[in-house]
């Protein structure tokens, strides 16, 4: 069964740092992955997809990579501002087309 | 892109009552979902709901605490029947078209039982 770990469980970082989330499967055989945002009590705002067959992909101040071979993927967060404080979620799809999530990173960026 | 419309955003209920929450898409998708997410834990798939047809569900969800409606291709709604206050979780609704396709989810139903 797919696992998927997300390290660290929680960040703090101040405001103008960049920063870097860690996804990590245990399954290669994947369609893809994505990455989601979670403010408290609310639902998920999709930030990225990445086909199993792309290395990267960037939106703004964020870029993810997929290493699938190694079962990683990374989130880089540039210029980190308090309006990204949330919790981030990597989400695996396996090829039986179920969504694995893992337990996220709950990052704070201070003023 | 789907913009997907959950209600109600959040409730407070009883004890052995019941709640329905609504599922509304802007567009007909294939695949609708629902998920759980208990107090500081990752999400739980509880059934794929099926137009015209059963639910099917995960191991460990049932239909008769559980009863899911999706009579068409935009909509859908869950039950979450006899609550008790083990049931107190984020209840999410999630679409997509399946294979290599983007996933979407509402803005989530926080229910709390007392």
């Amino acid at each position: 069964k797919q696992e998927v770990t997300q390290i660290p469980a929680a960040l703090s970082v101040p405001e103008g740092e960049n920063l870097v989330l860690n996804c990590s499967f245990t399954d290669s055989a994947i369609y893809n992955l994505q990455w989601f945002r979670q403010d408290p009590g609310k639902g998920l705002t999709s930030l990225l997809l990445i086909q199993s067959s792309q290395r990267e992909q960037t939106s703004g101040r964020l870029n993810a990579s997929l290493d699938k071979s190694s079962g990683r993927s990374t989130l880089y967060i540039a210029a980190s501002q308090p309006g990204d404080s949330a919790t981030y979620l990597c989400a695996v799809r396996g090829t039986g087309n179920q969504f694995y999530f893992g337990t996220g990173t709950s990052l704070t960026v201070i003023p | 892109s789907a913009v997907i419309s959950q209600k109600p955003s959040r409730d407070i209920c009883q004890r052995g009552t019941s709640l329905t929450i609504q599922c509304q898409v802007d567009s007909q998708v294939t695949m609708m979902f629902w998920y759980r997410q208990q107090p500081g834990q990752s999400l739980t798939l509880i059934a794929t709901a099926n137009q015209g047809s059963e639910a099917t569900y995960e191991s460990g969800f049932v239909i008769d605490k559980f009863p899911i409606s999706r009579p068409n291709l935009t909509f859908s709604t869950l039950t979450v029947s006899n609550m008790s206050p083990e049931d107190s979780s984020i209840y999410l609704c999630s679409v997509d078209r399946g294979g290599v396709t983007e996933a979407f989810f509402g803005q989530g139903t926080r229910l709390t039982v007392v």
